[in-house]
């Protein structure tokens, strides 16, 4: 069965640091790859996908993504942490062909330092 | 376009109780599913739906039913609602058929069982 690991549960940083969320998965071929924020009391928006090509991928808000094939991740980062960027972050996989069931990671929560 | 439309927001039920939490989409979409979140645990996917008149399991079922007679309804019921149950509920909609396409989150339903 496919899984996702996020390892770190809770992450603090600077305004103006950079910021990288780490994802792994598990799976036997390359599934598709997803993170999600989810403000407080909020649903879920996606941020960035990958399907296929350019192993570099560009989200929305400034964030950015890169898969690894090798270490089967699949890492977010973004160069400059805005205050507003403060939320919870979930990397997921999905099957490919018909299936659109999602597997979630646990989580990661993003603090902002002023 | 209201995209994926949850009702009710928030909900606080007795134990024992019976409940419909509704989920309607609008962008003709053929796969919709219903997550549940619960903290440290990301979301699970309860049931889904690749089409009006088919439903099939996720990875936690049990204590829900689900039926879809239209594309545009997913209504999920609980038949005796328990304090295990208490979590948040998204329901999500794609479309099926071709790989790669964007998952649609509701903005969630919070349940409380008491």
């Amino acid at each position: 069965a496919q899984s996702v690991t996020q390892p770190d549960i809770h992450i603090t940083v600077s305004e103006g640091a950079s910021l990288e969320l780490r994802c792994n998965y598990s799976y036997g071929a390359t599934p598709y790859l997803f993170w999600y924020v989810q403000s407080p009391g909020q649903g879920l928006q996606l941020l960035l996908k990958y399907f296929s090509g350019d192993t570099l991928v560009q989200g929305i808000k400034g964030f950015e993504a890169e898969f690894k094939r090798s270490q089967s991740s699949f890492n977010l980062r973004k160069p400059s942490v805005h205050w507003s960027d403060a939320a919870e972050y979930f990397c997921a996989v999905c099957l490919g062909g018909s299936a659109r069931q999602l597997t979630f990671g646990s989580g990661t929560q993003l603090t902002v330092l002023p | 376009n209201a995209g994926v439309t949850q009702t009710p927001k928030f909900q606080v039920l007795k134990t024992g109780q019976s409940m419909t939490l509704q989920c309607a989409q609008d962008m003709n979409h053929e796969y919709m599913s219903w997550y549940r979140q619960d903290p440290g645990m990301g979301l699970r996917l309860i049931h889904y739906s690749v089409g009006a008149g088919i439903t099939d399991q996720g990875e936690v079922p049990n204590g829900y039913n689900v039926s879809r007679s239209t594309t545009e309804d997913f209504p999920l019921r609980l038949l005796s609602a328990a304090p295990s149950q208490t979590s948040v509920y998204f329901c999500a909609s794609s479309y099926s058929g071709v790989s790669g396409n964007t998952i649609y989150f509701g903005e969630g339903s919070w349940l409380t069982v008491v």
